[in-house]
């Protein structure tokens, strides 16, 4: 099975510190993994893939191999990037899939 | 795991045939969401419902076609579906369809192929 792990349910960062929200995996192979966000009173959106290596709203996130991880970052959060975030591997490879419990951000003003 | 339960895990099926994927959650939650994700895509939202109503239908062909009898179930019934159809089907809920950073609770998917 492809597991990803978020292993904080909660994170509370101050307005300009810089945020990092874990996630790690847990299959062989080589992942391809998104992080996806919603905020509040919106719909689930993609935020990016590791794919696409792009920035987006700040955010990057780089998949390490050595450590199994896919964390997302950015160096000064906002106080409109409190959303909601979830991790999750690409499913459609014929192995069970899991996406991952997700991190409640908040960005304290 | 996530008290979102999908059956069947993997289904293969062909054009002309009739199937259906069943969604059950023990969560007490009122929303349900059915999502698609394809090779090598981001998901996609199908559909939304809400204490049983559904309260959006993202441009879905009709040969998809879900239903919720109550809180706890959905279901998605396939019929004379297309290969491009396969993918990963994603059953999720939560507490209300829109809220406060409300949280998704996903079930581990269908893997569908149509051959």
């Amino acid at each position: 099975a492809q597991r990803v792990t978020q292993p904080e349910k909660l994170l509370s960062v101050f307005k300009g510190a810089p945020v990092e929200l874990k996630c790690n995996y847990s299959y062989s192979g080589s992942p391809e993994l998104f992080w996806y966000v919603q905020y509040s009173r919106q719909r689930l959106q993609l935020l990016l893939r590791h794919i696409s290596r792009e920035s987006i709203k700040g955010f990057t996130a780089d998949l390490n191999k050595g450590e199994t991880s896919f964390h997302l970052k950015k160096p000064f959060a906002q106080e409109e990037d409190s959303a909601m975030y979830y991790c999750a591997p690409e499913g459609n490879t014929g192995n069970q899939f899991y996406f991952g419990t997700g991190t409640s951000l908040t960005v304290i003003p | 795991e996530t008290g979102v339960t999908q059956t069947p895990r993997h289904l293969v099926m062909g054009m002309t045939n009739k199937k259906s994927l069943k969604c059950e959650q023990h969560l007490g939650h009122n929303a349900m969401y059915w999502y698609k994700q394809s090779a090598k895509k981001p998901l996609e939202l199908m559909f939304v419902y809400s204490l049983e109503e559904r309260v959006e239908n993202n441009s879905v062909p009709s040969r998809f076609s879900p239903e919720c009898p109550n809180s706890s179930h959905l279901f998605l019934h396939l019929h004379t579906l297309q290969p491009e159809d396969s993918a990963l089907y994603l059953c999720a809920s939560s507490q209300e369809p829109v809220a406060t950073n409300e949280k998704l609770f996903f079930g581990s998917g269908t893997q569908l192929s149509v051959l």
